[in-house]
């Protein structure tokens, strides 16, 4: 079975600018997470998708983060404009059915580096 | 909201030895405890996770412990091998409908041979 794939696996962009990350979760998934993982801390949810639904992102910066996820398959995370503070592992995870004791499966992350 | 505590935040012991990791909750209502050990460069994976009207679960060399009454929880690792050094994190939820998980800072632990 194959597992959730990210990309790109690494991103170094300007402060300012605008920058993307895509997720195709585990095939038959129907929940998308995605996590932010700064450097020496535990993963942060950012914002929760059941099928192509959002049902959690009440710590998504909506003035500067937005996420979809089309057709409740794969989902892009947007970042614009990115600031400093930004920099850290955004990593994407699925499960199948979304219930709070789910297990989890993440994928490999996306290092993004905000000079 | 939850916030949970991970101590120590590092932790290096010898080969055959044992490892154990704690960590505290705030949350009363939090019934789902899940653990995740984390390699370089890779995302987190669950190892073990343990529900509130347990309290002890044994997986191999890995087991977990829960003190509801205290709100603390535990990572016990056994006859530690070199594969076993990675970062682990614990992590609390409410366990009922779209509750999202907590997780604590990590443990970065190293098995020296």
């Amino acid at each position: 079975e194959a597992g959730v794939a990210q990309s790109p696996r690494y991103k170094i962009i300007e402060k300012r600018q605008s920058v993307a990350f895509w997720c195709n979760p585990i095939s038959g998934h129907a929940t998308l997470y995605w996590y932010q993982q700064i450097l020496g801390q535990g993963p942060k949810l950012l914002i929760q998708f059941q099928n192509n639904g959002v049902v959690d992102d009440s710590q998504l910066p909506k003035d500067r983060f937005s996420a979809e996820r089309l057709k409740g398959v794969d989902s892009t995370l947007k970042i614009q404009p990115a600031k400093l503070e930004d920099s850290a592992v955004y990593l994407c995870a699925s499960s199948l059915k979304g219930g709070s004791t789910d297990t989890q499966y993440f994928g490999p992350g996306t290092r993004l580096t905000v000079l | 909201g939850e916030n949970v505590e991970q101590h120590p935040s590092t932790l290096s012991v010898q080969e055959g030895d044992s490892a154990v990791i704690k960590c505290t909750y705030s949350d009363s209502a939090s019934n789902y405890f899940p653990w995740y050990k984390q390699e370089l460069g890779k995302g987190p994976q669950l190892i073990i996770d343990i529900r509130s009207n347990v309290g002890e679960k044994k997986d191999q060399r890995i087991a977990v412990t829960l003190n509801k009454t205290a709100k603390h929880f535990s990572l016990h690792i056994t006859e530690t091998q070199p594969e076993d050094s990675a970062v682990y994190f614990c992590a609390a939820s409410r366990g009922s409908g779209y509750s999202t998980l907590t997780f604590g800072k990590g443990t970065m632990l190293l098995v020296s041979p």
